[in-house]
């Protein structure tokens, strides 16, 4: 089992450009969410999904976007990336609510 | 609303000395509670849950509803305990973490 695995490592984007962020587990977890690391600020959650076809917004959404074709995959679209959204990004999942969440390694993207 | 603070940004002490980290939240239905660490540029990792009660790498934690809290307690630190700990809520409907800001601990030879 590879985990949840996130890609790239690390990105720099100049203001405006649009990337997607990867996420894919291979878990076969139900439940998978993007959260963004400050420092200071803890992690916040950005969207999550409770399965395939299913996904919510999380406390910071904004110029965000995500979808949830399949299992495996959970990628976090930047729409207009924007000098607030240099961060570090985790991916998590969870097979379901009796089990913790396991963390990607994590995307370090600076928008400049 | 859900809410989870850690009082303490930064916890530094000795080698062998005991080392709490508090953590107290707001949530008016059942929490459930994790702690998680994340050493120096790694992944975060799932340390405890307050539902299994288990020791890991000789950190505790007990939930007191009546104080909401969830303080994470090791008796002796160890250098390799120096890491970034993360206490988290889980609420229920989609099944969403909370997180705490953070505390960074530090212990030194």
């Amino acid at each position: 089992n590879a985990g949840v695995t996130q890609t790239p490592k690390f990105q720099v984007l100049k203001t405006g450009q649009s990337m997607t962020l990867q996420c894919a587990q291979d878990m076969n977890h139900e439940y998978m969410s993007w959260y963004r690391q400050d420092p200071g600020m803890g992690l916040r959650l950005i969207h999550y999904s409770v399965g395939a076809g299913i996904t919510d917004q999380g406390e910071v959404p904004n110029g965000y976007n995500v979808s949830r074709s399949t299992t495996e995959d959970f990628p976090l679209r930047l729409l207009s990336a924007a000098p607030s959204q240099t961060s570090v990004y985790f991916c998590a999942s969870r097979a379901g609510t009796r089990y913790g969440y396991t963390f990607g390694s994590g995307t370090r993207l600076t928008v400049v | 609303a859900q809410r989870v603070t850690q009082p303490e940004k930064l916890l530094s002490v000795f080698k062998g000395a005991p080392v709490e980290l508090k953590c107290n939240y707001s949530y008016s239905g059942s929490p459930e509670l994790f702690w998680y660490v994340q050493y120096s540029r790694q992944r975060l990792q799932l340390l405890l849950r307050h539902i299994s009660r288990e020791s890991i790498k000789g950190f505790t934690a007990d939930l007191n509803k009546g104080e909401t809290s969830f303080h994470l307690k090791k008796p002796f630190a160890q250098e390799e305990d120096s890491a970034m700990y993360y206490c988290a809520l889980r609420t229920g409907a989609g099944n969403k973490l909370t997180f705490g800001g953070g505390t960074r601990v530090l212990v030194k030879p």
